[in-house]
């Protein structure tokens, strides 16, 4: 069945600090890929989408590049805010039933 | 965007008694609404797939008396944890599909005491 592999947090870093949150997928066919912001107290949020190989997501200053090769989905953000500090899921979908990665917690201090 | 409510945000029951959680999408039909369970720093797990006037499929391993769903309308589905003990503690989410995309509802903090 579809897996999807974050890297294991949590993750500490300093504001401004470059951010790369690993991602990668097994499903079969060609799923959407999707990263999810979860901030403490509260839902899921998309952040970013890619619908097909080559195609980057962005938003708010995070990157994701669909690799088919490699089958990764690697959240980048070049200088991080004290705000960012939240959970990241990784998650792709088949059909409209999506599975999540294990979520990364990423904690910025000032 | 659209946008997927859950009532209540937080609820308090003891240990035995029901408890109801609402989910709605306010600005579109869904035919297919998803029940997740997160616990504290974990990922979203999975429960169950409403669907609107049929029987919910549930995942394995979920008791499909214990978690009751009720897909009553296009734009609301409910979920009733019923006979409630304190391991059914957790954060309950939903989400519902529009065009391409998942909506998730603020989530419903479960306390059982």
């Amino acid at each position: 069945g579809d897996s999807v592999t974050q890297m294991e947090g949590p993750v500490t870093l300093s504001e401004e600090a470059f951010l790369t949150i690993n991602c990668t997928y097994t499903a079969t066919g060609y799923p959407s890929l999707f990263w999810y912001v979860q901030y403490p107290g509260e839902g899921l949020q998309l952040l970013l989408k890619a619908t097909k190989a080559d195609d980057k997501g962005s938003n708010k200053g995070f990157e994701a590049t669909y690799r088919k090769e490699t089958t990764s989905f690697h959240l980048e953000k070049g200088s991080v805010q004290v705000s960012d500090s939240a959970v990241y899921f990784c998650a792709l979908i088949s059909g409209s039933r999506l599975t999540f990665g294990e979520g990364t917690q990423l904690t910025v201090n000032p | 965007g659209a946008v997927v409510s859950q009532h209540p945000s937080w609820v308090i029951c003891k240990s035995g008694t029901s408890v109801k959680i609402e989910c709605r999408s306010l600005d579109f039909q869904a035919t297919t609404m998803f029940w997740y369970r997160q616990f504290p720093k974990q990922s979203l797990m999975l429960m169950a797939t409403s669907n609107e006037g049929s029987k919910a499929t549930y995942e394995q391993g979920v008791e499909k008396d214990k978690f009751l769903i009720n897909h009553a309308s296009l734009t609301l589905s409910t979920l009733t944890v019923t006979s409630a003990h304190p391991e059914d503690s957790s954060f309950y989410i939903c989400s519902a599909p529009s065009l391409y995309e998942q909506y998730f509802g603020p989530g419903t903090r479960l306390t059982v005491t």
